[in-house]
């Protein structure tokens, strides 16, 4: 079982402040990272995947970086608006690419 | 638009009742995934599949089987439900053929109830 931490697990942020969250994982034998974003009574949704150390994505606000040297990713929002209430969820993968392991994920609540 | 349907959105059971939870995908996945989820655990892998008849112990496969007799469909049984197995499911499927990594498509969930 891999060891998948997310930290915080809950955050409480004000409309237009900038956060940020981590999600560390075992660096050994690395493939990939997978972030997803979980709006209550909706499916998880893929956000980005990363497979090279030092890769960064960006998707409007939502960027992401990987380190997996180290063995951790951090995804951030710029200016989080009340849509961006969700969890988030991080999960690496095995070599062959199938398999997903999940951190706890970091729980996002933006005030209005 | 891909799709990965499960067949109950919500769902009440008894102690003991053989329950099958049915995920169907539409986007010919080899893929196919079932996991829970409860608070504070994130998702944790139950069992998964990488081709029909194919299967693989997750992280928690015990209390649960699964079947895959077609590509397109995957099921998750629980033999004999149990009060400590009340949780949210979710079905996911995946493809890594070709080249590039992509993520999962994840079902809507089923949310047991086992009283």
């Amino acid at each position: 079982i891999l060891n998948v931490e997310q930290s915080p697990q809950s955050l409480h942020v004000q409309e237009g402040d900038s956060t940020n969250f981590t999600c560390s994982f075992p660096s050994s034998n690395f493939y990939a990272l997978h972030w997803y974003r979980w709006e209550t009574a909706k499916s998880p949704e893929a956000l980005f995947v990363m497979t090279l150390n030092g890769d960064e994505k960006k998707k409007g606000r939502i960027s992401a970086t990987l380190n997996t040297k180290e063995g951790y990713s951090y995804l951030y929002i710029k200016g989080s608006q009340p849509e961006d209430s969700a969890t988030y969820l991080c999960a690496p993968s095995n070599n062959a690419g199938n398999m997903l392991t999940f951190g706890g994920g970091t729980r996002l609540m933006v005030k209005p | 638009d891909v799709k990965v349907t499960q067949s109950s959105r919500y769902l009440v059971k008894r102690t003991g009742e053989k329950v099958f939870l049915e995920c169907v995908q539409d986007m010919d996945h080899e893929n196919m995934f079932w996991y829970r989820q409860d608070p504070g655990l994130g998702l944790r892998l139950i069992y998964f599949s990488y081709d029909v008849k194919m299967k693989e112990k997750g992280d928690i496969p015990e209390g649960y089987s699964v079947s895959r007799e077609k590509k397109e469909r995957f099921s998750l049984i629980l033999e004999s439900a149990s009060t400590n197995q009340t949780s949210m499911y979710l079905c996911a499927s995946s493809s890594t053929l070709g080249t590039g990594v992509r993520g999962a498509f994840f079902g809507q969930g089923t949310r047991l109830t086992v009283v």
